[in-house]
């Protein structure tokens, strides 16, 4: 069975810094697809990025990129230039080509002004 | 264009009881997937329906359930509900079942079972 982790719980940045959050997942599948959703409190889940897997190049977004290692099952988020309004939670999401949409645990961000 | 409309927002149901919550897809979307989530169990997937058809089902006993409308609007029922059940229940939907495109959520239904 596929599965997704995200090992930090918590992280914390300052306005204006970089921060990456981290994921991993477990899959026998080549066909897929990775995502990353931001949840802040008003608890609707936004799509911040996403990659397909056959693509070498990491997906970017404005400030919001990816590092994506196929091999390393591995799956980063690094977001620049943090704004306030970045401070959410942070799920990152896998999906095979016709199955469902596997959640992480989640990762609480912080910004401090 | 209108985005994910889950009715609705707040619920509080007695034990036993039974509740049916709403969610509206983007116009266009024809998947609608459905999701629970609580602080111990993180996002656990429900079902999935493309075409008025359960593509995907999660692994909930049979109390939990749903359906599709022909203009893709979708329900989820729970039936002889449980503490247990208190939850946010999150609707989402894409364009079509299957493939790499982004899911849209709703704001979700906080179901408060007492």
């Amino acid at each position: 069975a596929q599965t997704v982790t995200q090992s930090q719980p918590e992280m914390s940045v300052q306005e204006a810094e970089t921060v990456t959050l981290s994921c991993t997942y477990d899959t026998s599948e080549s066909d897929y697809y990775l995502f990353w959703y931001k949840q802040p409190p008003s608890r609707q889940m936004i799509l911040v990025i996403r990659q397909e897997a056959y693509k070498q190049q990491n997906a970017t977004e404005n400030r919001f990129s990816v590092n994506f290692q196929k091999a390393a099952k591995s799956f980063s988020l690094k977001i620049s230039d943090s704004q306030l309004g970045d401070a959410a939670m942070y799920f990152c999401a896998y999906r095979s080509a016709a199955d469902k949409l596997i959640f992480g645990t989640g990762t609480r961000l912080q910004v401090f002004p | 264009k209108a985005g994910v409309t889950q009715t609705p927002r707040y619920l509080i149901k007695t034990r036993g009881q039974q509740v049916t919550l709403s969610c509206s897809p983007i116009s266009g979307h024809r998947s609608v997937s459905w999701y629970q989530q609580t602080p111990g169990q993180g996002l656990q997937f429900l079902f999935e329906y493309f075409s008025e058809t359960q593509r995907n089902k999660g692994n909930f006993p049979g109390r939990f359930s749903g359906r599709q409308f022909s203009n893709s609007r979708s329900e989820m029922n729970v039936s002889t509900l449980e503490l247990g059940d208190s939850a946010l229940y999150l609707c989402a939907s894409t364009l079509i079942s299957g493939g790499g495109y982004g899911y849209t959520f709703g704001s979700g239904t906080r179901l408060t079972v007492v």
